[in-house]
């Protein structure tokens, strides 16, 4: 039964950066299977995916491109997300995902972590 | 930054059959990538209902059928239930832009 977890603060300061991780349980993350991604919903709005890391690197949103970083440890078997120069514009619930291959979907979620960009 | 286009609401009465549509462009549906669609009630994560345009994922009703025509695509729900009410999305991949895009989202009420 494979499971994705996010954590990571709650409230992060302007400017700060944004930081998740993703923990996945039940599967391994080196599967040449899936891209690990990340897709945020801001309240009341719809959803916007962030980038994702996978076997030979990650791709990342061009709006966010400059700012975001998504990285993977093999060892705790997790994946995170770290977005420099955070503002209020980026609060949001932040999802960690898998895109599932060949069929080319997002077949997993995790629950979702509400993240406020406050001061 | 969504470029897929959905109406903002439908609604329909038990039983009955609604549409969602789903207008992109050249760059995103009109390519080979294929259209996802997902519903998503409130505060849960999304679940996938289709997938490359036509199949559904094991456990998703056939009340659940998608479709698609050039640079549009279509989730059609018959026999709808009180248990369809939410927030349903598209999804395809952009060339154009080089990212995954998610349409804007259109609630359905069960009324």
């Amino acid at each position: 039964h494979v499971q994705l977890q996010e954590s990571g603060p709650g409230l992060v300061k302007p400017s700060q950066t944004l930081s998740l991780t993703c923990i996945v349980s039940g599967e391994s993350i080196s599967s040449r299977n899936y891209f690990w991604s990340w897709v945020r919903q801001p309240a009341g709005k719809g959803l916007e995916w962030i980038g994702h890391i996978y076997s030979i690197g990650t791709t990342y949103n061009p709006s966010l491109k400059s700012r975001v970083i998504i990285s993977v440890d093999m060892s705790k078997n997790q994946f995170s997300l770290n977005l420099t120069s955070a503002t209020a514009a980026d609060t949001a619930v932040y999802y960690c995902a898998r895109w599932m291959f060949p069929q080319r979907y997002f077949d997993l979620w995790g629950q979702g972590m509400l993240v406020t960009v406050s001061s | 930054q969504s470029v897929l286009t959905q109406p903002p609401s439908v609604s329909g009465a038990p039983g009955q059959r609604v549409t969602i549509s789903c207008t992109g462009n050249s760059s995103n549906i009109g390519t080979g990538h294929g259209v996802q669609w997902y519903q998503q009630s409130p505060g849960i994560a999304p679940k996938v209902l289709i997938y490359g345009n036509t199949h559904r994922p094991p456990g998703v009703p056939d009340r659940f059928s998608g479709s698609k025509s050039d640079t549009s695509a279509s989730l059609a729900i018959t026999g709808l239930q009180a248990e369809d009410e939410a927030t349903y999305y598209c999804q395809s991949y952009d060339t154009k832009l080089n990212l995954f895009v998610f349409g804007t989202g259109t609630k359905v009420t069960v009324l």
